[in-house]
C-alpha cells in the first residue's frame, strides 16, 4: 500500500524567507502528485500538478519538483508570506489518492 | 469553473441520530465521486467511490451499512451517517471528477465538519 509522509509536521518562519517542505513516498507507480493547501477548517485548494513525466511545475511563488525514482517530491515557496499560513498536503495519484499528514507552515510578520 | 459545494459545512447532533451530507458539482456533471474522512492531526483517508447509478465501492475498514452513499444524479452526491456516535467526529470531504475528465482530475469540496456529542 501507498504510504505518503511529510517532513517536517510543522514549519514556523519568518516573513520574506524561502522554504521547502518534504514529501516522500513509497511506490513510484503513480499517474501524478498534487501539492494542496488546507485553511483550517476548510477544504483543499489544488496548487501545483506534476504529472508523472514531468520534473516540476512552477506556479507564482511556488515550485514543485518531482522524483518518481527515488520517490520524492519538494514544494518551494519563495519570499513567504503571512497568507501562505496554512497546512500543505501533498497526494500522489494511484488507483486512488494517497494523502501525506500535511506540514503546517505559520509565517510570521 | 469545477466547482464542488457540500451542505452543511458543518453539524452538531446527538449520539444516535443520523446526519445526512450533500455533496454537489455545480457546473459540470460528475460520474464519479469520491468521499474521504479526516481525523484531527491525521491525512484524508478514501471512505468510498460512488459512481452514478451504481451501488458505492467501500474502503477497507469502512461499514457500508453505517455509512450510506447514494449517488443519484450526475452532480450530487449524499452520504449518510447512520447512528453517529463520537468516534464518527470528524471532517468529511468529497471530490468529483468531471464525466470524461482524465482518471487523475478530481475537484474538492469545502468539507463538512460532524461532531457527534
Amino acid at each position: 500500500k501507498q504510504e505518503v509522509t511529510q517532513i517536517p509536521a510543522a514549519l514556523s518562519v519568518p516573513e520574506g524567507e524561502n522554504l521547502v517542505l518534504n514529501c516522500s513516498f513509497t511506490d513510484s507507480a503513480i499517474y501524478n502528485l498534487q501539492w494542496f493547501r488546507q485553511d483550517p477548517g476548510k477544504g483543499l485548494t489544488s496548487l501545483l500538478l506534476i504529472q508523472s513525466s514531468q520534473r516540476e511545475q512552477t506556479s507564482g511563488r511556488l515550485n514543485a519538483s518531482l522524483d518518481k525514482s527515488s520517490g520524492r517530491s519538494t514544494l518551494y515557496i519563495a519570499a513567504s508570506q503571512p497568507g501562505d499560513s496554512a497546512t500543505y498536503l501533498c497526494a500522489v495519484k494511484g488507483n486512488q489518492f494517497y494523502f501525506g499528514t500535511g506540514t503546517s507552515l505559520t509565517v510570521i510578520p | 469553473g469545477a466547482v464542488v459545494s457540500q451542505h452543511p459545512s458543518w453539524v452538531i447532533c446527538k449520539s444516535g441520530t443520523s446526519v445526512k451530507i450533500e455533496c454537489r458539482s455545480l457546473d459540470f456533471q460528475a460520474t464519479t465521486m469520491f468521499w474521504y474522512r479526516q481525523f484531527p492531526k491525521q491525512s484524508l483517508m478514501l471512505m468510498a467511490t460512488s459512481n452514478e447509478g451504481s451501488k458505492a465501492t467501500y474502503e477497507q475498514g469502512v461499514e457500508k451499512d453505517k455509512f450510506l452513499i447514494n449517488h443519484a444524479s450526475l452532480t450530487l452526491s449524499t452520504l449518510t451517517v447512520t447512528s453517529a456516535h463520537p468516534e464518527d467526529s470528524s471532517f468529511y470531504i468529497c471530490s468529483a471528477r468531471p464525466a470524461g475528465g482524465r482518471v487523475d482530475e478530481q475537484f474538492f469540496g469545502p468539507g463538512t465538519r460532524l461532531t457527534v456529542l
